[in-house]
């Protein structure tokens, strides 16, 4: 059974320093690999998706990298901000409907 | 605007009220499904829906109902609801043939 694991559950940085949050799975055989960001009263936003095919993907401040034979992500946050702060979870695909497991998340405050 | 909407967004209720729990997207789309988020697990999918009239558990059925009677709607119902099933729960919808899965803003739900 895929299992989704985030390290740090918790993470307060500095404005400005870099943030990087780990995200592992068990079972190499996935569909792709998405990064959500989630907001206290909002639904969960997509940040980066990754297919299972590729290494990395950049949106602005944001890079996620994928290894997918070590069973391992890292989404990069360049120059932090306090908006930044949020829930971020990882998700995995598991089968050709979309099936998402999820990680339990990682909690990120930014101070200014 | 494209979206996914649910109500209630809170709801506070008794053990063993029957309760439903509304789900509509506005953006055509054929997979629906249903996500509950305890603290420590993340989100863990409950049913899932392929298209009209097609359903099919997830990882966490049990104590939960849907039905798929239009393609818009997929409510969640719960027949006998009991305090284990207090959670945060999240609607999501995804076009076929593409990764994005959108999601609804939640609904806080507390059994007592």
């Amino acid at each position: 059974k895929q299992e989704v694991t985030q390290i740090p559950a918790a993470l307060s940085v500095p404005e400005g320093e870099n943030l990087v949050l780990n995200c592992s799975f068990t079972d190499s055989a996935i569909y792709n690999l998405q990064w959500f960001r989630q907001d206290p009263g909002k639904g969960l936003t997509s940040l980066l998706l990754i297919q299972s095919s590729q290494r990395e993907q950049t949106s602005g401040r944001l890079n996620a990298s994928l290894d997918k034979s070590s069973g391992r992500s890292t989404l990069y946050i360049a120059a932090s901000q306090p908006g930044d702060s949020a829930t971020y979870l990882c998700a995995v695909t598991t089968d050709s409907w979309g099936k998402l497991q999820f990680g339990a998340g990682t909690q990120v405050v930014v101070t200014p | 605007e494209a979206q996914v909407t649910q109500n209630p967004r809170y709801l506070i209720t008794v053990t063993g009220k029957k309760l439903t729990v509304t789900c509509s997207q506005n953006m055509n789309h054929e997979y629906m499904s249903w996500y509950r988020q305890d603290p420590g697990l993340g989100l863990r999918q409950i049913y899932y829906s392929m298209n009209v009239e097609v359903t099919d558990k997830g990882d966490v059925p049990e104590g939960y109902k849907v039905s798929r009677k239009e393609k818009r709607n997929f409510p969640l119902i719960l027949e006998s609801p009991s305090p284990n099933q207090t959670s945060l729960y999240f609607c999501a919808s995804r076009q076929t043939g593409t990764d994005t899965q959108y999601f609804g803003p939640g609904t806080r739900l507390t059994v007592l």
